[in-house]
């Protein structure tokens, strides 16, 4: 059936590195995607969102870009930092509809 | 704004007594969202609404009831408490085709 999914579950980065979290998609009706990330105990909070239009888009050290072709999306994190470990979702919307979330991906960083 | 409110933040039940999640949202967003998140998983959409009296099942419906008789108001039931319903309970809204906003979710635990 139509999914979002994630390729790794979990990411350790080094602190000062950069983090690339994958998002693989199956819908290519989907029109609008958008990056979500949830710290513990907290509702998830969004991040950054691109629609099908665009292959890229950036924002304040994240960077998200979408690959129509393969139906993937990426999100890129610049100068990871403590702050920045969290669980990070993806969501894809097609129309109208619920969005579609991944599982998720936990990011932890060390320092 | 305060965005998405809920109400209670934690709950503790007995089996088989029955409860009311609040949730209300000041934005004017025609759509609203009820998920749970079991530990350490992803997002599952409960029910959701795309305007006032009008609301539709999601993906795990059973065991609860929705109503949505106002555009800000929300609520949550659940009338005979299982230890299955044992989750994290988050309420969101947003306007047409756009990014989903995200309250701060209910605690609620069954015994």
């Amino acid at each position: 059936g139509e999914s979002v999914g994630l390729h790794l579950p979990t990411l350790s980065v080094q602190e000062g590195d950069n983090s690339i979290i994958n998002c693989a998609y199956s819908n290519s009706a989907s029109d609008y995607f958008i990056w979500y990330k949830q710290e513990s105990g907290k509702g998830p909070q969004f991040i950054i969102d691109i629609r099908s239009n665009m292959d890229k888009r950036q924002g304040q050290r994240v960077t998200v870009l979408l690959n129509k072709t393969v139906k993937h999306l990426s999100l890129q994190i610049a100068a990871t930092q403590p702050g920045d470990s969290a669980v990070y979702f993806c969501a894809e919307n097609r129309g109208n509809t619920p969005l579609v979330f991944g599982k998720g991906t936990r990011l932890s960083v060390i320092a | 704004n305060a965005g998405v409110t809920q109400t209670p933040k934690f709950r503790i039940l007995k089996i088989g007594q029955s409860m009311t999640l609040q949730c209300t949202q000041d934005m004017n967003h025609n759509y609203m969202y009820w998920y749970r998140q079991d530990p350490g998983m992803g997002l599952k959409l409960i029910y959701y609404s795309v305007g006032a009296g009008i609301t539709d099942k999601g993906e795990v419906p059973n065991g609860y009831n929705v109503s949505r008789s106002t555009t800000e108001d929300f609520p949550l039931r659940l009338e005979l408490a299982a230890p299955s319903q044992t989750s994290v309970y988050f309420c969101a809204s947003r306007p047409r085709a756009d990014t989903q906003y995200f309250g701060p979710g209910t605690r609620l635990t069954v015994l």
